[in-house]
């Protein structure tokens, strides 16, 4: 099993409507999560960190469940900007060093 | 500040030339993370730095693959002799704390042809 695996995509949604990305992690000693967005032929950016009693970012909602091992991204009022991928990342702490682990990435295309 | 930099930003060569990737990391940062991004396989991590020891290198494809970090503010990806299979593009990326968000730079695009 991946260690952290990603709804596979491509998602193809018109402007202006809600999308929803799914993400689990198998390493239950996950220590820290973030939503990454990567443009075509860009480097990776941060989008948000994750935290246990979900955070809110203007239209971006991200939610952790820890129980489940499980971590969304909700985005409302979809925008043609929002078009990218989707990388979901887990820091994962082993035997006192970290290790950043992605996920493979979801496609969104957001259409006029 | 300039952000992590990468050099070169592309690189063709030629199977079995020795190829060599920098990073600069963005000043502060105690962690350099290398990681190698293709279609089929995503983001692969290939190893990490803490302090300028080598912490985790386990994702080190093989042998032809060597970092260095000499210094904090500099740090090293050779593949000697490369092959069209390590065609790829190469990030590296630093973070200020263990668990903390990773800054990358903007890659290296490797062909091996």
């Amino acid at each position: 099993r991946k260690e952290v695996e990603q709804d596979p995509g491509p998602f193809n949604v018109p402007e202006g409507a809600t999308v929803a990305f799914n993400c689990t992690y198998s390493n239950s000693a996950s220590q820290s999560f973030f939503w990454y967005r990567q443009d075509c032929r860009k480097e990776p950016k941060l989008l948000m960190s994750v935290y246990s009693s979900g955070n809110e970012d203007g239209r971006f909602t991200a939610q952790l469940n820890r129980a489940s091992q499980y971590i969304s991204l909700l985005i409302r009022d979809s925008k043609l900007s929002d078009s990218a991928t989707y990388l979901c990342v887990v820091n994962i702490l082993i035997q006192g060093a970290q290790k950043l682990v992605f996920g493979q990435g979801t496609r969104l295309t957001i259409n006029p | 500040d300039a952000g992590v930099i990468q050099s070169p930003r592309h690189e063709v060569t030629e199977m079995g030339q020795e190829v060599t990737l920098r990073c600069k990391p963005i000043s502060g940062h105690d962690y350099l993370f290398w990681y190698r991004q293709t279609m089929m396989r995503g983001l692969e991590l290939l190893i990490y730095f803490n302090n300028n020891v080598p912490i985790d290198d386990s994702g080190m494809p093989e042998d032809r693959f060597s970092a260095k970090m000499p210094n904090a503010s500099f740090s090293t990806l050779k593949i000697q002799p490369s092959e069209p299979r390590d065609s790829a593009v190469y990030f590296c990326a630093s973070s200020s704390r263990q668990g903390g968000e990773a800054f990358f730079g903007q890659g290296t695009r490797l062909t091996v042809v």
